[in-house]
């Protein structure tokens, strides 16, 4: 596969359900990022890794529990969502410090019941 | 949080026109700017980018940069139906290259 892949590309989940979210790039890069598309408002940023260390967390609940464990995978663990969580969530890879070179994968479209 | 403003649209321009989509950002240190396109239903595609020290064309693409007052634009010349979409204009703040912040994107539709 190339690019950056997600799956599942579609998720329906319980407010009591614990769910996980899977992206792997295959570009050679070394910053993966969570981002979260919602209707009528601004692609927001999630979490950032730069070289599997985090560097950005944006203020998200607890109830989404980012894992890198390398440069090519990440994961969103999600766990007791609220039905306003639904929305398409994104994973981005680029080279670190190059945003230039961010490449975004063709996202997972959640929806919490 | 600074922040990122687009006019939400939709842009209606016939086929053939200019279009013209602008973008201002509250963070005056920002010093790169980039232009995403989405097709309905896809994710984001990064379509140009620039620096602080200048305009820059691609093809049917021109990014124009005013420091001054703060804003960024894109220009699409001879506008084809394929070109409609939304567009994401984004912005790296100032003294981070781990991150950029997004607009609200505009709607652009070409009539054909």
């Amino acid at each position: 596969e190339t690019g950056v892949t997600q799956t599942p590309r579609h998720l329906v989940m319980g407010m009591t359900n614990k769910k996980s979210l899977k992206c792997e790039q295959h570009l050679g890069h070394n910053a993966m990022y969570w981002y979260k598309q919602s209707a009528k408002k601004p692609l927001e940023l999630m979490f950032v890794y730069n070289f599997k260390e985090q560097t950005e967390n944006n203020s998200v609940p607890s109830r989404f529990s980012p894992e890198c464990p390398n440069s090519s995978h990440l994961f969103l663990h999600l766990h007791t969502l609220q039905p306003e969580d639904s929305a398409l969530y994104l994973c981005a890879s680029s080279q670190a410090g190059r945003q230039e070179t961010q490449y975004f994968g063709p996202g997972t479209r959640l929806l919490v019941l | 949080q600074k922040e990122v403003e687009q006019n939400s649209g939709p842009l209606s321009v016939p086929e053939g026109a200019i279009a013209s989509l602008n973008c201002t950002y509250s963070d005056r240190g920002s010093q790169s700017f980039f232009w995403y396109r989405q097709y309905s239903g896809k994710s984001p595609e990064l379509i140009m980018f620039i620096y602080s020290n200048g305009d820059k064309e691609d093809g049917r693409f021109t990014a124009q940069l005013n420091k001054a007052s703060q804003y960024v634009s894109l220009l699409i010349r001879d506008s084809q139906p394929s070109d409609s979409a939304t567009y994401l204009c984004a912005v790296n703040p100032m003294n981070r290259d781990d991150k950029i912040i997004f607009g609200k994107g505009t709607r652009l539709h070409i009539l054909p």
